[in-house]
């Protein structure tokens, strides 16, 4: 079957930096997005990966490796209003997309 | 302002009965999408349509039906055969042809079947 794995949960101090990973096993691929939620809200995109490497945007950068059907979303200079759900998602095929099941980002003052 | 709608916030009904979602886009998007979430967990694809008058069936499809007449809307009716249909629901859109994979969704609609 298809499955994207990320942690559930992961707690940072404000101004840190955070990894959160991402697993992937399609039976296509396209690409990696990530998207974050915060609670009782819709996703908004943050960034896409179609090739290897690093796409910076902002304090938050995004890293794909296709060979290890990888990739991570590295929040830099943390801030309070970062903690929320953060979704990894493959763009298996034309149209469809498939989501994880979120990793919930703690952020302590 | 160019968006997605969705209406409405919240939603509820009787067990049995059917209920239609309404999703409408005007930012000239191709495609348009209809995802499920559960409490603490992730997305999971009910439908997803390319183009007017052609969908496809995601992983979650029993027990719902879409249709898609026209370019902005794309409804997603919860039948009485779906057997846990309490959720928040949330539609998506995006262009066709693009490099990257950014969609972008409605506020979502919770529905509690009582």
């Amino acid at each position: 079957g298809q499955s994207l794995e990320q942690p559930s949960e992961v707690t940072a101090v404000e101004g840190a930096i955070v990894q959160i990973n991402c697993t992937y096993q399609t039976s296509g691929f396209y690409g990696l997005s990530w998207y974050q939620q915060h609670d009782g809200g819709a996703p908004t995109f943050l960034s896409y990966n179609a090739l290897d490497g690093l796409e910076e945007t902002g304090r938050f950068s995004s890293f794909l490796s296709r060979s290890d059907s990888y990739g991570y979303l590295l929040l830099q200079e943390l801030q309070m209003k970062d903690s929320a759900s953060y979704f990894c998602a493959c763009r298996t095929g034309g149209f469809k997309t498939i989501f994880g099941a979120g990793t919930r980002l703690f952020v302590k003052a | 302002d160019g968006g997605i709608t969705q209406s409405p916030k919240y939603l509820f009904r009787k067990e049995g009965q059917n209920v239609t979602l309404s999703c409408e886009q005007n930012l000239n998007h191709d495609a348009m999408y209809w995802y499920r979430q559960d409490p603490g967990q992730g997305l999971r694809l009910i439908y997803y349509s390319q183009i007017v008058n052609d969908f496809q069936k995601g992983d979650i499809a029993e027990g719902y039906s879409v249709s898609r007449e026209k370019k902005e809307s794309f409804p997603l009716t919860v039948t009485s055969a779906q057997k846990n249909p309490t959720a928040f629901y949330l539609c998506a859109s995006k262009f066709a042809a693009t490099g990257t994979d950014t969609q972008y969704f409605g506020p979502g609609t919770r529905l509690t079947v009582l």
